[in-house]
């Protein structure tokens, strides 16, 4: 049972146009979002992350937006760069001080040139 | 600039085999984990400690140990090695309370049972 989605494996988007990635989460206790990048062999990356005391955090060309009613996130992206492709992957915490991270299954960002 | 190493980048083992995966963090940081990703299955969490000789299962523990001996080492041992272990394996650490919440990945060890 995946308490963390991304329905959509791959995207793909013109450079200099908008890219929006959607997670969706199933566990009410979640309290604090993240959003990872990985590129071939190598491991994830922080990008950007929220707490459900907000609704939105911006950093940059990066933002993400939290819908608690349902239990939805997506991270927004302006304007997209090549540079940008990779594996995007949420993820998602509770309570807890080991700060366990449960993820989603990823999206294959392309921007194209 | 913060480090987690991961000893071995590629693997190639045998069914049967013993497997040490070796990680080390030089951030002293409380807690480590160890994940693996799959192709659609994203990354799940195998084992994780949050202090020396602690350890807490994860998702997905059957067929691995740990072994925190150190604060800034993390073992993954798999005892008996089988091709459905084939995957890539992330350590990452991270410190006490909730912070950023950010995870500090390795680069990963890309294990292969034949």
């Amino acid at each position: 049972d995946q308490q963390v989605k991304q329905n959509s494996p791959s995207l793909s988007v013109q450079e200099g146009r908008i890219s929006i990635l959607n997670c969706d989460y199933t566990n009410s206790m979640f309290d604090y979002f993240l959003w990872y990048k990985k590129y071939p062999a190598e491991g994830p990356t922080f990008l950007i992350s929220i707490s459900s005391i907000k609704d939105k955090n911006e950093d940059g060309r990066f933002t993400v937006f939290l819908n608690k009613s349902a239990k939805h996130l997506s991270l927004h992206i302006v304007p997209s760069q090549p540079g940008d492709s990779a594996v995007y992957f949420c993820a998602a915490s509770g309570s807890g001080s080991a700060r366990q991270l449960t993820f989603g299954s990823g999206t294959q960002l392309t921007v194209l040139p | 600039d913060v480090k987690v190493t991961q000893s071995s980048r590629y693997l190639v083992k045998r069914t049967g085999e013993k497997v040490f995966l070796e990680c080390v963090q030089d951030m002293d940081h409380e807690n480590m984990f160890w994940y693996r990703q799959d192709p659609g299955l994203g990354l799940r969490l195998i084992y994780f400690s949050y202090d020396v000789k602690m350890k807490e299962k994860g998702d997905i523990p059957e067929g691995y140990s740990v072994s925190r001996e150190k604060k800034e080492r993390f073992s993954l041992i798999l005892e008996s090695a089988s091709t459905n272990q084939t995957s890539m394996y992330l350590c990452a650490s991270s410190p006490p309370g909730r912070g950023t919440g950010e995870l500090f990945f390795g680069e990963g060890s890309r294990l292969t049972v034949l």
